[in-house]
């Protein structure tokens, strides 16, 4: 079990500039989801898929963020124009649908800063 | 939605000392409930989780017991190390609700020697 790995660590850009982060779930868990944590608060979820299906959004995520999961495999989700309010960690989470309580995993998480 | 109450830290212990931190919640079923704990400088970790009603979650010396008449899922330990300095995140994951996580704001417990 290596676990959700997630890339880069960290990240900081300029405000305006595309980032994209990526996402590898535990290799047979079937759903994926990412949240967003600010400094000393607890996550917010952004948006889920099953197997490739995106299958819920919150409103949170504003027109700029787009997520994929192409394969069904590994996932990625797109800031574009970034804002200083884009600024947080965001975390990756996977689990295998029909498994006890469908418990979500967590990856350690890109840090994003925006100056 | 879906909201948690958790009880605002920091909780500031002396080792050995017995923890409880406080989780109610709101919801339109019966969520699975989870505990998950953040270590200074690492990603969330699964602490526990219950399922369904009555159910108690344990692990590494914590318990919770799922009580549906109180909407609640009070975190507990009886005698805490400094290691379990950290912050502590209730999270009630409902299917009505999408199968997302909803954490409450955390409680920062910092355990003094």
């Amino acid at each position: 079990d290596t676990g959700v790995s997630q890339d880069p660590r960290h990240k900081i850009t300029k405000r305006g500039q595309n980032v994209t982060f990526r996402c590898d779930p535990i290799s047979e868990h079937n759903r994926l989801y990412w949240y967003r944590q600010t400094l000393g608060q607890g996550p917010e979820f952004l948006t889920y898929f099953q197997n490739e299906a995106q299958l819920e959004k919150s409103r949170l995520l504003s027109d700029r963020f787009s997520a994929e999961r192409p394969k069904g495999s590994f996932s990625t989700l797109e800031i574009q124009r970034t804002e200083q309010g884009d600024s947080a960690m965001y975390l990756c989470a996977s689990s295998l649908v029909n498994s006890p309580g469908d418990t979500q995993y967590f990856g350690p998480g890109t840090r994003l800063t925006v100056l | 939605g879906d909201s948690v109450t958790q009880m605002e830290g920091p909780v500031t212990l002396s080792e050995e000392a017995f923890l409880t931190i406080n989780c109610t919640y709101t919801a339109t079923g019966y969520p699975s409930l989870f505990w998950y704990v953040q270590y200074p400088g690492e990603g969330l970790q699964l602490l526990l989780k219950a399922t369904k009603a009555d159910d108690k979650g344990s692990n590494k010396g914590f318990e919770a017991t799922y009580r549906k008449e109180t909407t609640s899922f009070h975190l507990e330990k009886g005698s805490v190390q400094v290691s379990d300095s950290a912050v502590y995140f209730c999270a009630p994951k409902e299917l009505a609700a999408g199968n997302k996580l909803t954490f409450g704001g955390g409680t920062r417990v910092l355990v003094k020697p």
